[in-house]
Order: structure tokens, then sequence, then C-alpha cells
């Protein structure tokens, strides 16, 4: 069965520093990757999203990550990070077909220091 | 960008009543949409998904006469609690994936359900 683990619950950094969340999945063929961000009140937003093709994705908010197969992982990164990051971050894969269900990790809440 | 709202934000209600949550794909059709739930501090864990004309179909361990999924057109997809419990309070998350571009999936903000 598939599975997402985010082996981090809570990560603190300072404003200005990198960032790097940790992803690892579970999956028999090329999964279909997610990195989402949930702040309060909002819905999940789409940080950016890996099918196949370049393993180094591009997103929103400045935000990269990598989908690395023989570590089974796809964490998410950002150069530096700024106070309005303070969120919680879901690592999500795509059930087999793309039917649009997704199993998602348990969260890693982001917390940042002025 | 594609948009859904969900409807209401947060509800309480007593314990044996019945609570029905929305969720709207405000400019785009979904034939699909898909019910999530929230425990405090934790994952989202699918619960159905909700097909547009048809039954829903349930995760293993949903109880579907618990929770009642009806998606009565392209745009509309409900969620009725019924008889709930404080056990089923809970944040409930639905998602809709755009008609043209399926592989992106569009969240709504969610609705806080607190029973009493």
């Amino acid at each position: 069965a598939q599975s997402v683990t985010q082996p981090d619950i809570h990560i603190t950094v300072s404003e200005g520093a990198s960032l790097e969340l940790r992803c690892n999945y579970s999956y028999g063929a090329t999964p279909y990757l997610f990195w989402y961000v949930q702040s309060p009140g909002q819905g999940l937003q789409l940080l950016l999203k890996y099918f196949s093709g370049d393993t180094l994705v591009q997103g929103i908010k400045g935000f990269e990550a990598e989908f690395k197969r023989s570590q089974s992982s796809f964490n998410l990164r950002k150069p530096s990070v700024h106070w309005s990051d303070a969120a919680e971050y879901f690592c999500a894969v795509g059930e087999s077909g793309n039917t649009g269900k997704l199993i998602f990790g348990q969260g890693t809440t982001l917390q940042v220091k002025p | 960008g594609a948009v859904v709202s969900q409807h209401p934000s947060w509800v309480i209600c007593k314990s044996g009543t019945s609570v029905k949550i929305e969720c709207r794909s405000l400019d785009f059709q979904a034939t699909t949409m898909f019910w999530y739930r929230q425990f405090p501090k934790q994952s989202l864990m699918l619960m159905a998904t909700s097909n547009e004309g048809s039954k829903a179909t349930y995760e293993q361990g949903v109880e579907k006469d618990k929770f009642l999924i009806n998606h009565a057109s392209l745009t509309l997809s409900t969620l009725t609690v019924t008889s709930a419990h404080p056990e089923d309070s809970s944040f409930y998350i639905c998602s809709a994936p755009h008609r043209t571009h399926t592989d992106t999936q569009y969240f709504g903000p969610g609705t806080r359900l607190t029973v009493l």
C-alpha cells in the first residue's frame, strides 16, 4: 500500500535561514508527488508537484523539491525562509492511475523565528 | 485560479443531531469531489469520493450510513454527518480536481465540526 512519511513533526528555523522538509514515500511505480501548505483559515494550497521528467521541481513562493527514486524521497527546500512561511506543510502521494485520491503524510509544522 | 468553498466554516451541534456540510466548486465543474477528515495536529484522511450522479465510494472503515454524501450537481457535493457524536468532532475538508487539469486538486477551506 502507498504511504507517506514526514519524519519531522515540528521544525523551527530563523528567518532568512534555509529550510528542508523531509518526505519519504512508499510506492511501487513512479509516484505522483505533491507538497501542500495549510495556513489557518485557508484551504490547502499546492506548492509543487512531480509526475515525471526533471527530478528537481520548482514551485510557488520560492520552494523547490527534488525527487530521489533511490531514496524514495521528495524533500521540500527553500533557500531563505520568510516569516510568512510559518504554516503546516503536507507531502502527499497520488493514488496509482491518478484517480485524484491523495495520501497525505503526517504534516510538518514550520515555525519561523524572527 | 479555481476556487472551492465550504459552508459552514464552523458548526457546533448537540449530540444526536445531523449536520450538513456543503462543498462548492465556484468557477469550474467537478464530476468528482473528495472528502477528507483531519484531526487536530494530524494528517488528512480520505473518507470518500463523491461522484456526480452516482453513489459515493467510501474508504475502508468509513461508515457510509454515518457520513452521507450527495453530489447533486457538477458544482455541489454535500456531506451529512448523521446522529453526530462527540467523536465525530473534526475538521472536514473537501477537494475537487479541475475538470481539465485533473492532476491538480483544489481544496476547500474546511469546516470545523464540534459535537457537544
